[in-house]
């Protein structure tokens, strides 16, 4: 089946830094999304984006699916950021990758 | 606040009982969708339902069960359970049509299980 890997496993950040969170998928997908669970386990929808690029304040996604892989912004990172972001692709049922923990340091 | 609705939020039971999660998906959601997540580990896609039928089965134990019910809401059915069936078990929902599988996914925010 359709492997997602997602890097960095973690990462620690001071508040204000910016980094980038990348998925790689092994085959052809509908629909990838990005999600963000917060500390207290709920799922965000962060980003639908199966191509392309999008913004949401301080967070942007791009898709490359012609060469499986999507990235995720954050940028100017607070507090309120830290948590678990997971990417999921979409064959016919979707499948999630291992997720990246972030921690964000006042 | 997603639109999905998930309860009960926490449970605490023994081993060896059996418990019942429900789920109630956003207004004109077809397909419903079961994931588990064990502590501190990633989402395992457990079965789901659209309009009514099973579509795809992933890693469910033969303990488990779930049903969507003619009104589009779900229920997920676990027995015999064993410590390590402890976990957040979410369910998702999503709009979905015929064969299409673009339907972007939405969560409830999870019931979490805990059998001592």
């Amino acid at each position: 089946g359709i492997q997602v890997e997602q890097s960095p496993p973690d990462l620690i950040l001071q508040e204000g830094a910016n980094s980038t969170l990348r998925c790689n998928f092994s085959d052809s997908v509908n629909n990838l999304q990005w999600f963000h669970q917060n500390p207290w386990g709920q799922l965000i929808n962060l980003f639908y984006i199966p191509s392309g690029t999008k913004q949401n304040g301080r967070l942007s996604a791009t898709t490359v699916a012609t060469e499986r892989y999507s990235l995720l912004y954050i940028s100017s990172s607070q507090t309120t950021d830290s948590g678990v972001y997971f990417c999921a692709v979409r064959v016919y049922k979707y499948i999630f990758g291992t997720g990246t923990r972030l921690k964000v340091l006042a | 606040d997603s639109g999905v609705t998930q309860t009960p939020k926490h449970l605490i039971t023994a081993t060896g009982q059996r418990v019942t999660l429900r789920c109630s998906p956003r207004s004109g959601d077809l397909s419903v969708y079961w994931y588990q997540q064990s502590l501190d580990q990633g989402l395992q896609f457990l079965i789901q339902y659209y309009n009514g039928e099973e579509r795809a089965k992933g890693n469910i134990l033969e303990r488990f069960s779930a049903q969507q019910f003619p009104d589009l809401h779900s229920e997920l059915n676990l027995s015999s359970l064993e410590l390590g069936d402890s976990a957040l078990y979410f369910c998702a929902s999503s709009v979905d049509s015929g064969t299409s599988y673009t339907g972007e996914l939405f969560f409830g925010e999870g019931s979490r299980l805990t059998v001592l």
